[in-house]
Formats: C-alpha cells, structure tokens, sequence
C-alpha cells in the first residue's frame, strides 16, 4: 500500500460545481498535513495547511479524520482558475514531506 | 522579498554524464529540502539539508548527492546519469522553528538524459 493515496481523477467539472478530493494515509504517527496545488510545468504552491479541527480558506475547506487517517479538500463554487493537479502532503515524525500522487482537476466553461 | 530560486531551468544530458543542480532559499529560510518529480507522479523526497549537514534522505541511491552552503543555499548532484532520471527536479525551502514546516518550492530543473 502506497504511503499516501489519492482519488485518481481526472475531475472534470463545470464553473460553479462543488467538487470533493479524498486523501488517505498509512503512517499513523504523521503530525502535519497539507494540500498544494500544481499547475501544468510548474511548481508544487501551498494552498493550506490542514488542522485538526479543520479549517476553511475563502471557497476552500480541509478536514482532517486522525482516526481514520484520512484528509479531504472541498472546493466551492469552482472557477476556471481551479484548474490543476491538488496534491495530497503527509509529513510523518522523523520524516520529510510524502506526497500524493496527486487529482487532476478541469473546470470547464 | 525573492522566493526560492533554482538554476538551470533546463538541462539536456546524456547518460553517463555527471549534473549539478542549484538552489536558493527563500529570504529566512535555512533548511533545503529536494525532490524529484517524474511525470504523471507526486514529487518524492530525495533530502534534506539543514546547518549544513544532510538531515535525511529518501530511498535515492548514493549517485545523488548534495551540499549545503554557509548562505543556506545548496546543490544537487546526480553522477552516472541513467534515463531514468529525467525527471522536474524541485527544491523546497523551509524554516527550522517550532511550528514552522511549511515548504515552499522553487520552479524546478527540469533534467533530459538522452
């Protein structure tokens, strides 16, 4: 089993859709948790740091299940600019960051 | 205030050949973390340099190698160059403090053994 797995995707959804990312991981003894996003050719950017009590940025909501090892991302009332690949980061005590392999997201028109 | 800053941004090799990648932290940053990207996949952890000293590696073999430098930047290293190793070559900066693990990427290498 992969240390950190990923809905497959591709996600193709209209502008305005609400769209749901799953995340689960095998290392229980993990202690940070992230999603980043990554346009085509480009870099990994930060989109938010995932807390235990969950927490929400604009159109964008994390939660965090530790008992189930589980971390989603809720995006809301998407537009075109959501577009790209969401990347799923676990960073276990002792480790460095393990990433997902990441959910292609498109919005469409 | 530059963000995290890496050179070349392209890089055509073939195999056999040694490469030398470079990397600058963003400003208050001084830990330095690598990874390599293949395409369709997540970045993977290559390591991670702090004070200097690597801190820890991933499952990589001994032909990539890295330093870092007294201004916390740093380089990657990679000998007997294989296909296999084309790939996004990402390095990360990071702060060392308590609560403070947020990595923040540079633009990537991207490296084409031939």
């Amino acid at each position: 089993r992969k240390e950190v797995e990923q809905d497959p995707g591709p996600f193709n959804v209209p502008e305005g859709a609400t769209v749901a990312f799953n995340c689960t991981y095998s290392n229980s003894a993990s202690q940070s948790f992230f999603w980043y996003r990554q346009d085509c050719r480009k870099e990994p950017k930060l989109l938010m740091s995932v807390y235990s009590s969950g927490n929400e940025d604009g159109r964008f909501t994390a939660q965090l299940n530790r008992a189930s090892q589980y971390i989603s991302l809720l995006i809301r009332d998407s537009k075109l600019s959501d577009s790209a690949t969401y990347l799923c980061v676990v960073n276990p005590i002792g480790q460095n960051f393990v990433f997902g392999p990441g959910t292609r997201l498109s919005v469409l028109p | 205030d530059a963000g995290v800053t890496q050179s070349p941004t392209h890089l055509i090799k073939t195999r056999g050949q040694q490469v030398t990648l470079r990397c600058s932290p963003k400003s208050g940053h001084d830990t330095v973390s690598w990874y390599q990207q293949a395409l369709g996949q997540g970045p993977q952890f290559i390591f991670q340099y702090y004070e200097e000293e690597e801190r820890q590696r991933g499952n990589f073999p001994d032909r990539f190698s890295g330093h870092q430098f007294p201004n916390y930047s740093s380089e990657l290293n990679v000998n007997a160059l294989l296909l296999g190793d084309s790939a996004l070559y990402l390095c990360a900066s990071s702060f060392s403090g308590e609560g403070y693990n947020e990595q923040f990427f540079g633009p990537g290498t991207r490296l084409t053994v031939l």
